[in-house]
């Protein structure tokens, strides 16, 4: 089965820095990528996601990047703000959702 | 679109009882439902893939006969907690394929045994 490995585990950044965050997978018959985030709780949310056959995508200040040889995508989120603090989780499917561990993103003013 | 509406948010039993949790999709059919646990600051963890009509698939340390899992129709499935003990205490999440591309999810039952 797909095994996704997420880095940092807890991630800290001054307001108006970048935050990066890196996922690798296993299973070359993943698809799509997409990025959550949660708040305590509640459901996660879509922030962004990527299919396999890009291999970048921006939102405003959110973007990801895949690289399909290497079995990795990462999160980046730049102009970082106060709301951005949250738990990130990225995810890959092989017709069925696999997690990351997760990243607490701390985001100090 | 694509809403799954999940109840109940928390409950709370006592230890050797059971819990049903459903999950109904309000505006599209799911074919297929997965179940997720969450435990305190961890990752979502697949239990089960449910298919309408036919027996769910259980993830590798997952008990089929305590987590009872039922996807009779193209808009509900449900999972029932037997016996639970207090560590089964736990936030267990459903979620659908929405088209060919992306998942929608409930919103999330808070269990806890006492």
């Amino acid at each position: 089965g797909e095994n996704v490995e997420q880095h940092p585990s807890t991630l800290s950044v001054q307001e108006g820095d970048s935050a990066v965050i890196k996922c690798t997978y296993s299973d070359s018959a993943s698809n799509y990528f997409p990025w959550y985030k949660q708040e305590l709780g509640k459901r996660p949310q879509l922030i962004i996601d990527i299919r396999s056959n890009v291999g970048e995508k921006k939102d405003q200040r959110i973007a990801v990047t895949l690289n399909k040889t290497a079995k990795h995508f990462s999160l980046h989120i730049t102009e970082t703000q106060p709301e951005d603090s949250a738990v990130y989780f990225c995810a890959a499917d092989d017709y069925k959702l696999s997690f990351g561990a997760g990243t607490t993103v701390t985001v100090r003013a | 679109g694509a809403v799954v509406s999940q109840h109940p948010s928390w409950v709370i039993c006592k230890s050797g009882t059971s819990v049903k949790i459903e999950c109904r999709s309000l505006d599209f059919q799911a074919t297929t439902m997965f179940w997720y646990r969450q435990f305190p600051k961890q990752s979502l963890m697949l239990m089960a893939t449910s298919n309408e009509g036919s027996k769910a698939t259980y993830e590798q340390g997952v008990e089929k006969d305590k987590f009872l899992i039922n996807h009779a129709s193209l808009t509900l499935s449900t999972l029932t907690v037997t016996s639970a003990h207090p560590e089964d205490s736990s936030f267990y999440i459903c979620s659908a394929r929405v088209g060919t591309y992306g998942y929608t999810f409930g919103s999330g039952t808070r269990l806890t045994v006492v």
